[in-house]
Formats: structure tokens, C-alpha cells, sequence
């Protein structure tokens, strides 16, 4: 069965330290990996997916297949980075198509000034 | 038109009340989605409409009737529900069912319910 683990409920951190944001997932198969933020009373917005490889808003997330992990970092993190953070898996199917999306319960990150 | 659209964005609803969540796109997706969200917890697929039909219940009270009455609307009728109800109601829409790897998910808003 597909499942997404954060260990961590909440995590603060300064304005300026490195953040990591921790995300373990279990599947059998090859998943598909999101990070999804949700900024106070907004709605949940796609922040990375494994395969586009990019950095957005200064984040960047590696899939270690071999850990099975794909943890969420930012080297400087900036007070309008507090939010809520889940990451999510989704089976492929077929090497197109996405199956459902299965959310961990979200790490509430915390950015002191 | 890139968004998925809820109204109400707040509702609070007596036990015995009859209301209705409604969510909009207009980016032609054919698959859609109702999701809930308790405070501080992930969402948690309630249903999946496909092409209008709906794909998956996930076991959902039948207090929590859906329903697409065309491509780019889905509804979702509320009746005797419980104070336990009260979430955030997002909905959300893809291309397809499933979603291609290229163009994933968008959700809304969503709508904050609560049950008195």
C-alpha cells in the first residue's frame, strides 16, 4: 500500500538558517512526488513535482529512490515561507497517467524573524 | 480561465439544514474531485467524477451526495450532517482521470464548513 510519512508536525526555523523539510514515502511501484503548500486560509498549491527537476521559490526536492525519500530544502528561508507543507505520492500508471494523489499529514513550517 | 472556482467560501449549517458546496472550471477538464480536509490534517479524497460519472466513492455517508451535472460544474449536496463534518472542502479538476504526469492537478479554494 502507498503511503507518504512526515515525521515532523511543526519545524521553525530563522529568517536566513537552511530548512529541510522531511518526507518519506512507501510504494512498490514507481510514484510520482509532489510537495504541496498551503499558506494561511489559501488554497493547497503545487510547489514541486520530482520530475520537472526545477527550484521554485528557492526550494528544491531530489527523489532518493534508494532512501526512498523526497525531502523538501531551502538553503536561506524567508519569513513568507511559513506555511503548511505536504508532500504527496501518486502511482503511475502506464508511464502517462497519474493514479490518485495520497498526502502526508503536513509539516507546519514556522519562519522567525 | 486557469482556476477552480468554490462559492460558498464559509458555510454554517444547522444539523438539520439542507445546503450545497458548488465548484466551477472552466479550463476543460474532464475529471473532478471533492476532497476533505479536517484542521491541521492532509485532504482526503471523497469522491472522483469522471466524464460526469462519478469513478470513485471512497465509502463517504450518504449525508455527502455529489453531483456533475455537466462537464465544468460539480456539486456537492449536504443533508443531516454532524458537527464531526465541519472541514475544509476543497475541490479540485484534472485534464483526464487519471491525470497525466504532465499536467497534474489544480484545486480550489475551497469551502470552510461548519456544522452547529
Amino acid at each position: 500500500a502507498q503511503r507518504v510519512t512526515q515525521p515532523e508536525k511543526l519545524l521553525s526555523v530563522f529568517k536566513g538558517a537552511p530548512v529541510e523539510l522531511k518526507c518519506n514515502y512507501s510504494y512498490s511501484g514507481s510514484p510520482e512526488l509532489f510537495w504541496y503548500v498551503q499558506y494561511s486560509r489559501q488554497r493547497l498549491q503545487l510547489l514541486l513535482r520530482h520530475i520537472s527537476r526545477e527550484s521554485i521559490k528557492g526550494f528544491t526536492a531530489d527523489l532518493n529512490k534508494g532512501e526512498t525519500s523526497f525531502h523538501l530544502k531551502k538553503p536561506f528561508a524567508q519569513e513568507e515561507d511559513s506555511a503548511m507543507y505536504y508532500c504527496a505520492l501518486s502511482t503511475v500508471d502506464r508511464g502517462s497517467t497519474l493514479g490518485r494523489l495520497y498526502f502526508g499529514r503536513g509539516t507546519q513550517l514556522t519562519v522567525w524573524p | 480561465d486557469t482556476e477552480v472556482t468554490q462559492t460558498p467560501k464559509h458555510l454554517v449549517m444547522g444539523m438539520t439544514n439542507k445546503k450545497s458546496l458548488k465548484c466551477e472550471q472552466h479550463m476543460g477538464h474532464r475529471a473532478m474531485y471533492w476532497y476533505k480536509q479536517k484542521a491541521k490534517k492532509p485532504p482526503e479524497l471523497m469522491f472522483v467524477y469522471s466524464y460526469e460519472k462519478l469513478s470513485i466513492n471512497e465509502s463517504v455517508p450518504s449525508r455527502f451526495s455529489p453531483e456533475c451535472p455537466n462537464s465544468s460544474l460539480l456539486n456537492l449536496h449536504l443533508h443531516a450532517l454532524q458537527p464531526e463534518d465541519s472541514a475544509l472542502y476543497l475541490c479540485a479538476s484534472s485534464q483526464e482521470w487519471p491525470a497525466s504526469r504532465r499536467d497534474g492537478y489544480t484545486f480550489g479554494s475551497g469551502t470552510r464548513l461548519t456544522v452547529v
